[in-house]
């Protein structure tokens, strides 16, 4: 069945240094992907989404590229801010929506 | 504002108990979802609707029950023969088709845990 491997935690950055949290899919189809972030206590909030590939989702400074040919959707952020510390959690949707295992970063001032 | 409300933030079962988590939304969405997450794991689906008074099985759906009598809301029953329930559950929910491009709208969550 489809699933999601993403970059295991946690992940320790100062403010200002470069994020990348890299993340796979496997599908039998063409997914729809997404990223979501999780804030502590609370539920999941999408972050950005991409649909087709070569499309780039973006939001919030956060950056990630729909590559078909390597099956990533790799999260990228150039200068994080201790705000930006949650779970972050790649998914794709084929048929139902799956999700990467979670990826725990802190940012550090 | 629009959004998914989830009751009790926090819930103790005792066992043998059956319990009823509440999701509520408010943004006229068709799909609902209802998810359990562990720590260090994703998320997966335990039931989920695509519309009213319709629902399917996810891949963990044994011990649990729901039922979808109004589009607003979609209530998660943990029965006494789900034999690990401590977990964070996740209720969410979608606008409907095209299925796979839509993004889910999540709630604040479920605590529960076992005395």
């Amino acid at each position: 069945g489809d699933s999601v491997t993403q970059m295991e935690g946690p992940v320790t950055l100062s403010e200002e240094a470069f994020l990348t949290i890299n993340c796979t899919y496997t599908a039998t189809g063409y997914p729809s992907l997404f990223w979501y972030v999780q804030y502590p206590g609370e539920g999941l909030q999408l972050l950005l989404k991409a649909t087709k590939a070569d499309d780039k989702g973006s939001n919030k400074g956060f950056e990630a590229t729909y590559r078909k040919e390597t099956t990533s959707f790799h999260l990228e952020k150039g200068s994080v801010q201790v705000s930006d510390s949650a779970v972050y959690f790649c998914a794709s949707n084929d048929y139902k929506l799956s999700f990467g295992a979670g990826t725990t970063v802190t940012v550090r001032a | 504002d629009g959004g998914i409300t989830q009751s009790p933030k926090y819930l103790f079962r005792k066992e043998g108990q059956n319990v009823t988590l509440s999701c509520e939304q408010n943004l006229n969405h068709d799909a609902m979802y209802w998810y359990r997450q562990d720590p260090g794991q994703g998320l997966r689906l335990i039931y989920y609707s695509q519309i009213v008074n319709d629902f399917q099985k996810g891949d963990i759906a044994e011990g649990y029950s729901v039922s979808r009598e109004k589009k607003e809301s979609f209530p998660l029953t943990v029965t006494s023969a789900q034999k690990n329930p401590t977990a964070f559950y996740l209720c969410a929910s979608s606008i409907g088709a095209p299925w796979k491009v839509q993004p889910q709208h999540f709630g604040d969550g479920t605590r529960l845990s076992i005395l």
